[in-house]
């Protein structure tokens, strides 16, 4: 298994709908996990931080499956600028950060 | 007031020049990192300095040095360029002590070597 693999994409959506992105990793000592979006030729930001079974900040809702190895990101009534490329980051040794290819999001009016 | 900042922003240069970017935080953080982002889009660490010790140094060629004067600098320093060296190039700086390892990127600087 790769260290970090996610939905390919690109997800193309039309606004106000629900979206939702799925990461497996091989690390299964890892206690957390990171989503990060990604704007085109921007930096990565970071989106949300989970350290236990999910975490929930306004429309976006990150869940951890580690029996499974398997975290979610679900985006609610979805915004134009939403539009990015969403990565998986769960960390590696030393600190490290592993980064996927990402999934790329296109929410259209 | 920018966290992370990088300068150049766009680097332009010739095969075989070296060249220098830097790297700053105001962010407090104690451990600082440079990632390369090629074409491809692939996000890969470089280097990571912990209070000015090096802590991660991947497979990278030796053209390149990394250099942390202090907790609040990271600079990289690149010898005989070559084609293969274009991409965009992350600073990033997190805080270890608190055990989450959130790190906050900087704006990128785009090398291109020509």
């Amino acid at each position: 298994r790769k260290e970090v693999e996610q939905d390919p994409g690109p997800f193309n959506v039309p606004e106000g709908a629900t979206v939702a992105f799925n990461c497996t990793y091989s690390n299964s000592a890892s206690q957390s996990f990171f989503w990060y979006r990604q704007d085109c030729r921007k930096e990565p930001k970071l989106l949300m931080s989970v350290y236990s079974s999910g975490n929930e900040d306004g429309r976006f809702t990150a869940q951890l499956n580690r029996a499974s190895q398997y975290i979610s990101l679900l985006i609610r009534d979805s915004k134009l600028s939403d539009s990015a490329t969403y990565l998986c980051v769960p960390p590696g040794e030393g600190g490290k950060l592993i980064f996927g290819q990402g999934t790329e999001l296109s929410v259209k009016p | 007031d920018t966290a992370v900042s990088q300068t150049p922003k766009y680097l332009v240069t010739q095969m075989g020049n070296d060249k220098s970017i830097k790297c700053e935080q105001n962010l407090g953080h104690d451990t600082m990192y440079w990632y390369k982002q090629d074409s491809k889009k692939f996000l890969k660490i470089m280097f990571s300095y912990n209070n000015k010790e090096l802590i991660i140094n991947e497979t990278v060629p030796n053209r390149f040095s990394p250099k942390s004067p202090d907790k609040a600098h990271l600079n990289l320093h690149i010898n005989s360029l070559e084609l293969g060296d274009s991409a965009v190039y992350f600073c990033a700086s997190s805080y270890r002590g608190q055990g989450n390892n959130e790190q906050y990127f900087g704006p990128g600087t785009r090398l291109t070597v020509t």
